[in-house]
């Protein structure tokens, strides 16, 4: 059993659709990540849920809307997008308070948006 | 913002040959730490480096963290065609972790 599973790995959408994005965490770590990664740019922080507390970066579209329904689990839901929005969307997870902040990626979802 | 500045950005090698990476930054930072992500796969921790001159090795891959702990490099000796992939070096400064641009390494048989 992988320590972060991310499903689908690959998802076509149109811009009307509504579809979302689940990770989930097998490491028992306290802390779950949302990251963009688009070609030609460092990987994007979005969204960041600490002892289940989120943390938002503000400058993500409300098109984007996470959800952890507790610690192991973590979705993102997509509404609207744009095409600008395809891209390798990353979950991460890692334990808070090592001061370290070494990530546990999952495989990734790879979206395109139509 | 700190930035991390990953150079080559691209690099594309026989089997065999040696090479150097370096992620630089103006910022100081606690800990840095480098990962590769293969092709269709999410990045994976290589290795974590806290102490400023700090090097460690594993197995064909040598980091080096900068004394003043602003820089840091990667270097494998007789590089195989499965060290192809994404070299990411990460940042962490304070609560934050940044992230660079990458190294994309291409070993040729």
């Amino acid at each position: 059993e992988t320590g972060v599973t991310q499903t689908p790995r690959h998802l076509v959408m149109g811009m009307t659709n509504k579809k979302s994005l689940k990770c989930e965490q097998h490491l028992g770590h306290n802390a779950m990540y949302w990251y963009k990664q688009s070609a030609k740019k460092p990987l994007e922080l979005m969204f960041v849920y600490s002892l289940e507390e989120r943390v938002e970066n503000n400058s993500v579209p409300s098109r984007f809307s996470p959800e952890c329904p507790n610690s192991s689990h973590l979705f993102l839901h997509l509404h609207t997008l744009q095409p600008e929005d395809s891209a390798l969307y990353l979950c991460a997870s890692s334990q808070e308070g090592t001061n370290t902040g070494e990530l546990f990626f999952g495989e990734g979802s790879r979206l395109t948006v139509l | 913002t700190q930035l991390l500045e990953q150079s080559p950005q691209f690099l594309s090698i026989q089997e065999g040959e040696n090479l150097t990476v370096y992620c630089n930054s103006s910022s100081v930072f606690s800990s840095l730490q480098w990962y590769r992500q293969e092709p269709g796969e999410g990045p994976v921790l290589l290795v974590t480096v806290v102490t400023g001159g700090e090097v460690k090795k594993l197995k064909r891959l040598t980091f080096q963290f900068g004394d003043a702990r602003k820089d840091s490099s990667l270097h494998i000796t007789a590089a195989q065609t499965g060290d192809t992939g994404l070299y990411l070096c990460a940042g962490t400064w304070g609560n934050m972790l940044t992230f660079g641009g990458g190294t994309r390494l291409m070993v040729k048989p």
